[in-house]
């Protein structure tokens, strides 16, 4: 079974500009995960989806957010971009039936913001 | 809030030899689930071991086992004949019904041969 894909796995952009993430969770997969990685922050959770609606939201600003289509691939979303953004961008999916399922995780994207 | 503390930046282990990584949290709910993840320098999060809270024997996995301690709130992870391939962050993690998971700031694990 393939595993969960993200993409693009390296993004460049400047200050103001828009990105947008996708990932395609494990088929049959149906909650899908986002996490911010930075070495001074560590591993944030963004948000959560399950079934196209967000089932959970960590404490980010209204810069970033996300969403998830009906087969369960999601796309985060993150407006007017600030250094401070330059980060790993992990996805990760479960069955999402029950919350403390085991989550898996893409390999990330880098995003790099200048 | 829940927390999750891993105490250790950095750990070293020679090859062949059984290394103990720490990790405490604190949390007020009775039903959760701990885990431990690791990050090869490839970035991919990969699952190590999971353990449920109201089971009483410790999880185990090939070379991988933790010692639970509840009452301590206290996930060890103890890795036995180490590997070069081991090498990598170790992030201990928790979650409950209710809440998202929630990481460490992890340990760096270096093997050496």
């Amino acid at each position: 079974k393939a595993g969960v894909t993200q993409t693009p796995r390296y993004l460049i952009k400047t200050r103001g500009q828009q990105v947008t993430l996708s990932c395609s969770p494990i088929s049959g997969h149906r909650s899908v995960s986002w996490y911010q990685q930075t070495p001074g922050q560590g591993l944030q959770f963004l948000f959560e989806y399950f079934s196209e609606t967000q089932r959970n939201k960590g404490n980010f600003p209204g810069r970033f957010s996300g969403r998830q289509f009906s087969n369960s691939r999601s796309e985060m979303n993150v407006s007017t971009l600030e250094l401070g953004d330059s980060a790993l961008y992990l996805c990760a999916s479960s069955f999402g039936t029950s919350g403390v399922e085991t989550q898996y995780f893409g390999p990330g994207t880098r995003l790099l913001v200048l | 809030a829940q927390t999750v503390t891993q105490s250790q930046p950095e750990m070293s282990v020679q090859e062949a030899e059984t290394v103990t990584l720490s990790c405490t949290y604190d949390t007020s709910e009775s039903d959760y689930y701990l885990f431990w993840y690791k990050q090869p320098p490839s970035r991919q999060m990969i699952l190590v071991i999971r353990q449920e809270a109201y089971k009483q024997q410790n999880a185990t996995e090939n070379r991988f086992s933790v010692n639970f301690q509840k009452a301590a709130k206290s996930f060890s992870l103890k890795i036995s004949d180490s590997q070069l391939g081991d090498a990598a962050m170790y992030f201990c993690a928790y979650r409950s019904n209710t809440d998202k998971l929630i990481f460490g700031t992890g340990t760096r694990l270096q093997v050496f041969p």
